[in-house]
């Protein structure tokens, strides 16, 4: 299995510019998961979708950030404009069912820098 | 806040074992996670534990204590590939609603 997609891996653009992420789930996996990783903030979810439907988007920190999943296959999270203190690693991970064990499996991660 | 909590650095030496502590508040427990993470990498799953005790998988094991709130992950046999991040994660609300720890970074030197 190839894993979680993600693309681009690296981005550097400058404030005020409109970013676009994109991610591809492990095929058959039901549910997507956008997280953002800083080093003051660790680790934190932003959104996840289930069968392409957002479910919960409580994480995302304001409007500027949106998040789509048109299809089972792809999911992009977009933040316009965009400003320096969005810069961090935005990971997408994907898991096969609901249950409480069921493992996130991650995808590299795109690191974003906002000048 | 999270109320998930976690050593921010720790170093050993390499052959030894350590231990990384984390504890944790929360309502309606579904379980913990430990995650690890080399630099510059995804976070990679090791173990998830629901019910009290000690779970044994090779060098690494985990423990939980649901009274005391309280996991703990065990590293045996330390190797210097295992210098990375460690992540401990309970599922909140939604099963699949995942908090994590800020990370314990583990230095593992010669």
């Amino acid at each position: 299995d190839a894993g979680v997609i993600q693309s681009p891996r690296h981005e550097v653009t400058e404030m005020g510019q409109e970013v676009t992420l994109r991610c591809k789930p492990i095929s058959g996996h039901d549910y997507l998961f956008w997280y953002r990783q800083t080093m003051m903030r660790g680790l934190e979810l932003l959104i996840y979708f289930n069968n392409n439907v957002p479910i919960d988007d409580s994480g995302m920190p304001e409007d500027r950030f949106s998040a789509k999943m048109p299809n089972a296959s792809f999911s992009t999270l977009k933040i316009q404009p965009s400003e320096p203190r969005d810069s961090a690693v935005y990971f997408c991970a994907s898991s096969l069912i609901a249950a409480p064990q069921e493992t996130q499996y991650f995808g590299p991660g795109t690191r974003l820098l906002v000048l | 806040g999270q109320n998930i909590d976690q050593p921010t650095e720790m170093t050993a030496t390499e052959g030894a074992i350590v231990q990384i502590n984390c504890t944790y508040q929360t309502s309606g427990f579904n379980g913990l996670f430990w995650y690890q993470q080399h630099a510059g990498e995804a976070p990679t799953f090791l173990s998830y534990n629901v019910l009290d005790g000690l779970e044994e998988k090779g060098r690494f094991s985990s423990f939980l204590s649901r009274s005391k709130g309280y996991s703990y992950l065990l590293l045996k046999e330390l190797q210097m590939k295992d210098s990375a991040s460690y992540l401990c994660a309970y599922p909140s609300g939604g099963y699949n609603k995942l908090i994590f720890g800020a990370g314990t970074r583990l230095a593992v030197h010669p």
